[in-house]
């Protein structure tokens, strides 16, 4: 049972464009999301995470919108620079301690 | 100030062995958690431990898994009796305080571990 889920496995966007990662959700428990990003042989590090109470947040460049009737959130970046190339995950939790993850998407970004 | 550290990076075990994975976490921090990453998939919760204490062991398999966090030492994931389906990269995070408070994790590189 996948409660969150990342539909596309892979991006490719030109440097200095938009790049737009998508996550849906099942559980509607869930009331806190994150997006990690992790490079190959090293580990996810977060990246930006909003709460269920908001629909926006924005940090620099990456801006997380959530919302929360679709069970959907994307995650903005812009403009897309070639060192943010990496699989990005989004994550989800509820009111336990656990973080629910998506299969991820990995993201090119062409010089 | 260490990140998260964990050891070995690459582990190579053959059918029926044990294998025994270390998580030391970030100084200050009393939270760990262990998450597992099969090929092309997520991570997959596993374990939630305090120093000394299982919080929740809910995505833990139910046999030749466990997972201890000593007062001293580091965090161990022990997989006794290792078969092929456990190869995967396991991954350790740790938080000064509960995720129940949406304190974010800090991961580890991980163990990657293959099993011939």
């Amino acid at each position: 049972d996948q409660q969150v889920k990342q539909n596309s496995p892979s991006l490719s966007v030109q440097e200095g464009r938009i790049s737009i990662l998508n996550c849906d959700y099942t559980n509607s428990m869930f009331d806190y999301f994150l997006w990690y990003k992790k490079y190959p042989a090293e580990g996810p590090t977060f990246l930006i995470s909003i709460s269920s109470i908001k629909d926006k947040n924005e940090d620099g460049r990456f801006t997380v919108f959530l919302n929360k009737s679709a069970k959907h959130l994307s995650l903005h970046i812009v403009p897309s620079q070639p060192g943010d190339s990496a699989v990005y995950f989004c994550a989800a939790k509820g009111s336990g301690s656990r973080l629910t993850f998506g299969e991820g998407t990995q993201l090119t970004v062409n010089p | 100030n260490a990140g998260v550290m964990q050891n070995p990076r690459h582990l190579v075990r053959r059918r029926g062995q044990e294998a025994r994975l270390r998580c030391s976490p970030m100084k200050g921090h009393s939270h760990v958690y262990w998450y597992r990453q099969l090929p092309e998939e997520g991570l997959k919760f596993m374990v939630y431990l305090q120093k000394e204490n299982i919080i929740d062991e809910s995505g833990m398999p139910k046999e030749r898994f466990s997972a201890e966090f000593p007062k001293e030492g580091p965090s161990i994931l022990r997989i006794q009796q290792v078969v092929r389906g456990d190869s995967a990269a396991y991954f350790c995070a740790s938080s000064e305080q509960m995720t129940a408070n949406n304190e974010k994790l800090f991961f580890g590189s991980g163990t990657q571990l293959s099993v011939l």
